[in-house]
């Protein structure tokens, strides 16, 4: 079984300023990694995901992800917010051989003008 | 349209109600799920289904009662439910790697 630790629950930042969302997890087994995003009064959205491969990833709006399996971490970042990033931001972990996926407890960003 | 749909929205039921959630995808998924989402709580997995046959229960009281049909439509059934059930109730459907797809939830208030 695995488990996904966000280690930062709020997260304020300012409009144009760069924001990291830091994720660890720990597994016994190969896993795969996801990012998701819920806007207020939405559903989940994949933002990016680590399969296979390079371990720099990159998503949807500006976002990317940095797989680092010496540390177990699947750090979120942004170089530069906007305010429509206002949002919870969900890291998830999946075996690679049931595909059960774990979320973690979600990180919310908060950005300010 | 985001390749999973579910209605309604918003629901408000009082405690001896019996309603139902529907959730329908479009993506040719073999695997359906319901998962729980409270404030200021993680994500709970509550009924998994693949190619219609249920995998997994997470310990779901009885008063929530799944139902799988097809591949396509999962429906979770509500009786008697209590005020702490009051929750955003999301569907999401997946084929492999286990990236869920969802919906836009089921926002349930039980008075």
């Amino acid at each position: 079984a695995q488990s996904v630790t966000q280690l930062d629950s709020q997260v304020p930042v300012f409009e144009e300023a760069p924001v990291e969302l830091r994720c660890n997890y720990s597994s016994s087994v190969s896993v795969y990694l996801f990012w998701y995003v819920q806007y207020p009064n939405q559903g989940l959205q994949l933002l990016l995901k680590y399969l296979s491969g390079s371990t720099l990833v990159k998503g949807i709006n500006g976002f990317e992800a940095e797989f680092n399996k010496s540390q177990t971490s699947f750090h979120l970042r942004k170089p530069s917010v906007h305010i429509s990033d206002t949002a919870e931001y969900f890291c998830a972990v999946s075996d690679r051989s049931d595909y059960k996926l774990s979320f973690g407890a979600g990180t919310t960003v908060t950005v300010r003008a | 349209e985001t390749g999973v749909t579910q209605t309604p929205r918003h629901l408000v039921m009082g405690m001896t109600n019996k309603k139902s959630l529907k959730c329908e995808q479009h993506l040719g998924h073999n695997a359906m799920y319901w998962y729980k989402q409270s404030a200021k709580k993680p994500l709970e997995l509550m009924f998994v289904y693949n190619f219609k046959e249920q995998t997994e229960n997470n310990s779901v009281p009885s008063r929530f009662s799944p139902e799988c049909p097809n591949s396509s439509h999962l429906f979770l059934h509500l009786h008697t439910l209590q005020p702490e059930d009051s929750a955003l109730y999301l569907c999401a459907s997946s084929q492999d790697t286990g990236e869920l797809f969802f919906g836009e939830g089921s926002r349930l208030t039980v008075l």
